[in-house]
């Protein structure tokens, strides 16, 4: 289920089973958008990106869809494993004048085995 | 290639000092960024760089300078810490801008100001 943390929202999982992962993204202009996989005291590692054209993409055991109507994202995650509990966020290109990304806040992914 | 390499990893500085946060990257990226992460929170952006010599800033830029005499390194720099300056920091490049390519990230430097 999903329950939401002092400040993050988390989602537990069992090893084995598919992960989705939710975002709401601010501004209808934006055309490029990515999820980035946080462990714990690392760096923000890429996982997938996906353009504005398009309303999937696959990676290897993950897909993003894009619902630009209502501005929503979602990572979803095959047959997810220990090795998947992180932090995800989505990032958005708001399209200023360099085009920066804007991230959203994070969702935590624990897998119990 | 070592990607993106910051230091220190860690900091404990007292109210009104100075630092100078390194980030140096190898894969020839005119693109560099500094962020700040507050617990629980996501990324927001400091500084931007979009080639040598070319600065500007991001979204919390107050308290921050930033420059860029080489293509290769982006130091960051505090100049009076406040105790609202605590917080993990990431520098990150790209080869594109208009956020038309990944970022890559390096492993952070955990500062606290006390």
């Amino acid at each position: 289920g999903e329950s939401v943390g002092l400040h993050l929202p988390t989602l537990s999982v069992q090893e084995g089973d598919n992960s989705i992962i939710n975002c709401a993204y601010s501004n209808s202009a934006s055309d490029y958008f990515i999820w980035y996989k946080q462990e714990s005291g690392k760096g923000p590692q890429f996982i997938i990106d996906i353009r504005s054209n398009m309303d999937k993409r696959q990676g290897q055991r993950v897909t993003v869809l894009l619902n630009k109507t209502v501005k929503h994202l979602s990572l979803q995650i095959a047959a997810t494993q220990p090795g998947d509990s992180a932090v995800y966020f989505c990032a958005e290109n708001y399209g200023g004048s360099q085009g920066n990304l804007i991230f959203g806040k994070g969702t935590k992914l624990s897998v119990k085995p | 290639n070592a990607g993106v390499t910051q230091t220190p990893k860690f900091r404990i500085l007292k109210i009104g000092q100075s630092m100078t946060l390194q980030c140096t990257q190898d894969m020839n990226h005119n693109y560099m960024y500094w962020y700040r992460q507050d617990p629980g929170m996501g990324l927001k952006l400091i500084y931007y760089s979009v080639g040598a010599g070319i600065t500007d800033k991001g979204e919390v830029p107050n308290g921050y300078n930033v420059s860029r005499s080489t293509t290769e390194d982006f130091p960051l720099r505090l100049e009076l810490a406040a105790p609202s300056q605590t917080s993990v920091y990431f520098c990150a490049s790209s080869s594109l801008g208009r956020g038309g390519a990944e970022q890559y990230f390096g492993p952070g430097t955990r500062l606290t100001v006390t």
